[in-house]
């Protein structure tokens, strides 16, 4: 079974700019998340969807928005980037099971902004 | 407000060694608790689900309700045992009652001495 795939997995934007991300969950999973990592905040939640819909958000400006489509598919979308949004975010998809879930994560958009 | 702590930004231990990161939690409710394992590298990967209580790779996680703990420990150390470990905990989400908002701490880089 393919993992979580994400694309682009590198990418270099200006500031102002803006930049789109995508995410491919496992077959099955309809849970999608999105999560931002850099060296200074670590691993921050930024948004769940659920059958095309947010479930849930973190602690974000307005600048970071994303969607769900129907096969489960994600994006998630920066405008106006700043110097600051450099980081890698990390797509994961869940599945609920009767143990619990488990929330697998991709490789990965490393996004620069210069 | 859920949170994760994890007191060791760094721990150095000689192959052979027993090793032990510590993570301690804070969450009113009934928390699922993980430990995450990211390889120079590669992508987030699950280790361990307190759930499940398996032993993955010979490490094991206790989940300790009173003292709020979930420590990640191993009795023998190997050298592929370095990496950045996570250890993460999934409550319910403040809007809509979502179980797969994961909370992150601040991740102990383990390092495997020869």
């Amino acid at each position: 079974k393919a993992g979580v795939t994400q694309t682009p997995r590198y990418l270099i934007k200006t500031r102002g700019q803006q930049v789109t991300l995508s995410c491919s969950p496992i077959s099955g999973h309809r849970s999608v998340s999105w999560y931002q990592q850099t060296p200074g905040q670590g691993l921050q939640f930024l948004f769940e969807y659920f059958s095309e819909t947010q479930r849930n958000k973190g602690n974000f400006p307005g600048r970071f928005s994303g969607r769900q489509f129907s096969n489960s598919r994600s994006e998630m979308n920066v405008s106006t980037l700043e110097l600051g949004d450099s980081a890698l975010y990390l797509c994961a998809s869940s599945i609920s099971q009767s143990s619990g879930n488990t929330i697998y994560f991709g490789e990965g958009s490393w996004l620069t902004v210069v | 407000a859920q949170r994760v702590t994890q007191p060791e930004k760094l721990l150095s231990v000689f192959k052979g060694a027993p090793v032990e990161l510590k993570c301690n939690y804070s969450y009113s409710g009934s928390p699922e608790l993980f430990w995450y394992v990211q390889y120079s590298r590669q992508r987030l990967q699950l280790l361990l689900r307190h759930i499940s209580r398996e032993s993955i790779k010979g490490f094991t996680a206790d989940l300790n309700k009173g003292e709020t703990s979930f420590h990640l420990k191993k009795p023998f150390a190997q050298e592929e045992d370095s990496a950045m470990y996570y250890c993460a905990l999934s409550g319910r989400g403040e809007s809509s009652g979502s179980a797969r908002q994961l909370t992150f701490g601040s991740g102990t880089q383990l390092t495997v001495l020869p």
